[in-house]
C-alpha cells in the first residue's frame, strides 16, 4: 500500500504555541486532506488541498499542498486546549481507496 | 440524523469466533469503507464499497469479509477471529469521493483473546 510518514509522531506544547506538522508520501498525490481525531470518536476532516502549492487556511489551521505533489504541511496558531488530538494526513489512491498517515499526537499544556 | 453509526462499540472475542461489526448510514451516501486503527501504524482501508451489490479490497482485507446488499448498511465479518485482529474499526461514507471529504462513525473496539 501507500506509505504516507507524518512527523514529528508526537508533540507536547504549551497554550498559546504554535505547531507545525508535515507528511510526506513516495508517491505523487492529487489531493492532499488533513483529518483531526478527538479522543473516543472517529476522524473529521479540517482542511483538504486539490492544487500542487495550494495554501488553505480554515481558523487557526494553514495547510499547504507541496510543490512536488508529495508532501503536505499543517500548521496551528496559538494552540488551546481543545486542540488535543491525533492529526492525519490522507490521499487518495485510485481515486476511491483513501490512504492515511501515521498520525501526529498533539497535547497542549495549559 | 444518526450519521453512521456502528454496533457494537466494544466487543471481545475469543480465537477463532466469528463476529459481525455492523455499520449504518441514513445519508444516502453511495461510498462506504472500513478502517482498521493501531497505535503507530494510522488508518489502514480493509475494504470499500462505491455502491450496493459493489465491493473492493483495501489495504488489509485477509480475514475480513464485506457486502454491501443495501445502500445504508455495510457490514463488516470476521470469519475466525485472531489476536492481531485486535484493533479499533472504524466505518466511514463519502457522498463525493472527489472531495476526499469521508464521514467517520464513532469506532468499534474489538478485542480478541
Amino acid at each position: 500500500g501507500q506509505q504516507l510518514n507524518q512527523s514529528p509522531q508526537s508533540m507536547f506544547i504549551q497554550e498559546g504555541e504554535d505547531v507545525s506538522m508535515n507528511c510526506t508520501s513516495s508517491s505523487i498525490f492529487n489531493t492532499w486532506l488533513w483529518y483531526k481525531q478527538d479522543p473516543g470518536e472517529g476522524p473529521v476532516l479540517l482542511i483538504a488541498l486539490y492544487k500542487a502549492g495550494e495554501l488553505t487556511s480554515n481558523g487557526r489551521l494553514t495547510a499547504q499542498f507541496g510543490i512536488t505533489r508529495k508532501d503536505s504541511f499543517l500548521n496551528i496558531s496559538a494552540s488551546i486546549p481543545s486542540d488535543v488530538g491525533i492529526y492525519f494526513c490522507a490521499g487518495p489512491y485510485t481515486g476511491n481507496q483513501f490512504y492515511f498517515g501515521t498520525g501526529t499526537s498533539l497535547t497542549v499544556i495549559p | 440524523n444518526a450519521g453512521v453509526t456502528q454496533t457494537p462499540k466494544f466487543q471481545v472475542l475469543k480465537t477463532g469466533q466469528s463476529m459481525t461489526l455492523q455499520c449504518a448510514q441514513d445519508m444516502n451516501h453511495e461510498y462506504m469503507s472500513w478502517y482498521r486503527q493501531d497505535p503507530g501504524m494510522g488508518l489502514r482501508l480493509i475494504h470499500y464499497s462505491v455502491g450496493a451489490g459493489i465491493t473492493d479490497q483495501g489495504e488489509v482485507p485477509n480475514g475480513y469479509n464485506v457486502s454491501r446488499s443495501t445502500t445504508e448498511d455495510f457490514p463488516l465479518r470476521l470469519l475466525s477471529a485472531a489476536p492481531s485482529q485486535t484493533s479499533v474499526y472504524f466505518c466511514a461514507t463519502s457522498r463525493d469521493t472527489n472531495t476526499g471529504e469521508l464521514f467517520f462513525g464513532e469506532g468499534s473496539r474489538l478485542t480478541v483473546l
